[in-house]
């Protein structure tokens, strides 16, 4: 069926350090991914989304690309900063139904 | 203007007693959803509705009943409640059809069952 790998966290970073958090698909389909951030004491945000192969989401300095031949859809900031502290969310739709299914999320801890 | 809003924001609650969380939409979507967040942040689709009518049901407890009264509001309500329904419930809206379903999300529901 289809699922999301996403790298376990915590993930901690000095401030202005390089982010990679990887993120897996099942190759089921045509889908759409998507990355959701949740910051503390709420809800998901959409941070940035990609609906085809090789298509670029970025958003707030953030950024995935759609692999298709790696069914990877990886996120990476260059500088990450302290307000970026959250936990985020790697996901996928069906590409014919309307459900999102989620990676595990993966906790990003930004220090001074 | 808030987007997608769900009440109350937090619910603590004995075993054995019925609840019910509102969730309400005001960006004209026709699909909403509930989905339930555990302590170790992993979520999990419950429910989906278009246009009033149920289109996912996933292998959830028949404790837990959705109601949709119109395309702008979906409910969810619990019965007999039970200490493993703890969690965050997220209630959440997307236009059908759309080829990226990209789904707004409520702030959450935290439910304590003691």
């Amino acid at each position: 069926g289809d699922s999301v790998t996403q790298m376990e966290g915590p993930v901690t970073l000095s401030e202005e350090a390089f982010l990679t958090i990887n993120c897996t698909y099942t190759a089921t389909g045509y889908p759409s991914l998507f990355w959701y951030v949740q910051y503390p004491g709420e809800g998901l945000q959409l941070l940035l989304k990609a609906t085809k192969a090789d298509d670029k989401g970025s958003n707030k300095g953030f950024e995935a690309t759609y692999r298709k031949e790696t069914t990877s859809f990886h996120l990476e900031k260059g500088s990450v900063q302290v307000s970026d502290s959250a936990v985020y969310f790697c996901a996928r739709d069906t590409g014919t139904a309307s459900k999102l299914t989620f990676g595990t999320g993966t906790r990003l801890q930004v220090t001074l | 203007d808030t987007a997608v809003s769900q009440t109350p924001k937090y619910l603590v609650t004995q075993m054995g007693n019925d609840k019910s969380i509102k969730c309400e939409q005001n960006l004209g979507h026709d699909t909403m959803y509930w989905y339930k967040q555990d302590s170790k942040k992993f979520l999990k689709i419950m429910f989906s509705y278009n246009n009033k009518e149920l289109i996912i049901n996933e292998t959830v407890p028949n404790r837990f009943s959705p109601k949709s009264p119109d395309k702008a509001h979906l409910n969810l309500h619990i019965n007999s409640l039970e200490l493993g329904d703890s969690a965050v419930y997220f209630c959440a809206s997307s236009q059908a059809g759309a080829r990226n379903t990209e789904a707004f999300f409520g702030q959450g529901t935290r439910l304590t069952v003691v």
